[in-house]
């Protein structure tokens, strides 16, 4: 049971335009939500966040969408830059509603590519 | 302050050896997991542990084994390698400030023959 899915393996766009990344869950107690961003042969980094209080956060040229109704969320990247080539995971606290104790459930994640 | 370090970076092994992947960690977290990375499966959570002595299952824990003998270190064994072992492998830590927020380290890529 894929409870965090992000159906679109990849994403190419161009310089300077922006990038949409989706994410879909079906648990309805997941409160929290995270994107994760990954370059080859290293670890994931943390790249933002958002509370299911909040409907946006933004940070620079980063930001992400909730749509709880929907249980959808997006993050946004303007302008796109080849720098931000990479998979991008976006991620949710596995025990929903209680305590994680850091445990995260990861969607299948999303290739992104900055052409110049 | 290195973060989250891993070693080995790559690994070799035929089935039925056993190996241990290593991770140590040098920002005093109490919360250490492993994950491991497939193609189009995403992360998936093996081993957890909360603190020192305490280690809990994940997801996906068949074939591995974890201890947590201190805060810094958090070994994952492979007792009898498969073939469907063979992927990356990503130890992380996080604060219990800021549980969610995981810190990666590099990976330990494993083929298993």
């Amino acid at each position: 049971d894929q409870q965090v899915k992000q159906n679109s393996p990849s994403l190419s766009v161009q310089e300077g335009r922006i990038s949409i990344l989706n994410c879909d869950y079906t648990n309805s107690m997941f409160d929290y939500f995270l994107w994760y961003k990954k370059y080859p042969a290293e670890g994931p980094t943390f790249l933002i966040s958002i509370s299911s209080i909040k409907d946006k956060n933004e940070d620079g040229r980063f930001t992400v969408f909730l749509n709880k109704s929907a249980k959808h969320l997006s993050l946004h990247i303007v302008p796109s830059q080849p720098g931000d080539s990479a998979v991008y995971f976006c991620a949710a606290p596995t025990n929903a509603g209680g305590t994680s104790y850091g445990k995260l459930t990861f969607g299948q994640g999303t290739i992104l590519t900055v052409h110049p | 302050n290195a973060g989250v370090t891993q070693t080995p970076k790559f690994q070799v092994l035929k089935t039925g050896q056993s190996m241990t992947l290593q991770c140590a960690q040098d920002m005093n977290h109490e919360y250490m997991s492993w994950y491991r990375q497939d193609p189009g499966m995403g992360l998936r959570l093996i081993h957890y542990s909360v603190g020192a002595g305490i280690t809990d299952q994940g997801e996906v824990p068949n074939g591995y084994n974890v201890s947590r003998s201190t805060t810094e270190d958090f070994p994952l064994r492979l007792l009898s390698a498969a073939p469907s072992q063979t992927s990356v492998y990503f130890c992380a830590s996080s604060s219990t400030t800021r549980q969610e927020t995981q810190y990666f380290g590099p990976g330990t890529r494993l083929l298993v023959l």
